[in-house]
């Protein structure tokens, strides 16, 4: 039973226009999201993230967008540059049973185009 | 460098047989978790210690154990492999094992069961 969902396996983008990775989940009690980058022969390193009092967070070129009602988050990458080829995993945890639990999706693989 | 390293990087064995994979947290980090990522799927959470106990577990077979030493390194045992075991082992690091807490992952280790 997958409670975290990346329905793109793969996106591509042209450089400088703006990439968006999209994730779904079906646990109302998670309660913290985040996005995860990882590159080919590395582990993931962590890119930004969010809690569930919030709808929106912001950090440089990297915006997360919460939908609770929708149990939708959403990753904005603006401008996309071709050094954010890579693939995102988005993550969730949380809630009363699942406190010390991650719960990743299957991961996007997003190409950036020169 | 996450300051996380994972001993061996790759593995070669065959159907039931042991192996053990090594992971040294970064030098201050509580926590450790272990992940499982099979072929084209997300991150599988597996277990989590923080200073030595066992603080959440995934879904983690019991053929697989864990353990966290006093000197904050762990060792994740997997006995009488399968062909469908092979996958990349992550390990991953935290100074609290609080969700809020950023986890530093290791490159993996890559197992191949023949």
């Amino acid at each position: 039973d997958q409670q975290v969902k990346q329905n793109s396996p793969s996106l591509s983008v042209q450089e400088g226009r703006i990439s968006i990775l999209n994730c779904d989940y079906t646990n109302s009690m998670f309660d913290y999201f985040l996005w995860y980058k990882k590159y080919p022969a590395e582990g993931p390193t962590f890119l930004i993230s969010i809690s569930s009092i919030k709808d929106k967070n912001e950090d440089g070129r990297f915006t997360v967008f919460l939908n609770k009602s929708a149990k939708h988050l959403s990753l904005h990458i603006v401008p996309s540059q071709p050094g954010d080829s890579a693939v995102y995993f988005c993550a969730a945890s949380g809630g009363l049973y699942n406190f010390n639990k991650f719960y990743f999706g299957s991961g996007t693989k997003l190409n950036v185009k020169p | 460098d996450s300051g996380v390293t994972q001993t061996p990087k790759h593995l070669i064995t065959a159907t039931g047989q042991r192996v053990t994979l090594r992971c040294s947290p970064r030098s201050g980090d509580l926590s450790v978790y272990w992940y499982q990522q099979s072929l084209d799927q997300g991150l599988q959470f597996l277990i989590q210690y923080y200073n030595g106990e066992e603080r959440a577990k995934g879904n983690i077979l019991e053929r697989f154990s864990a353990q966290q030493f006093p000197d904050l390194h762990s060792e994740l045992n997997l006995s009488s492999l399968e062909l469908g075991d092979s996958a990349l082992y992550f390990c991953a690091s935290s100074v609290e094992g609080r969700s809020y807490n950023e986890q530093f992952f290791g490159p993996g280790t890559r197992l191949t069961v023949l």
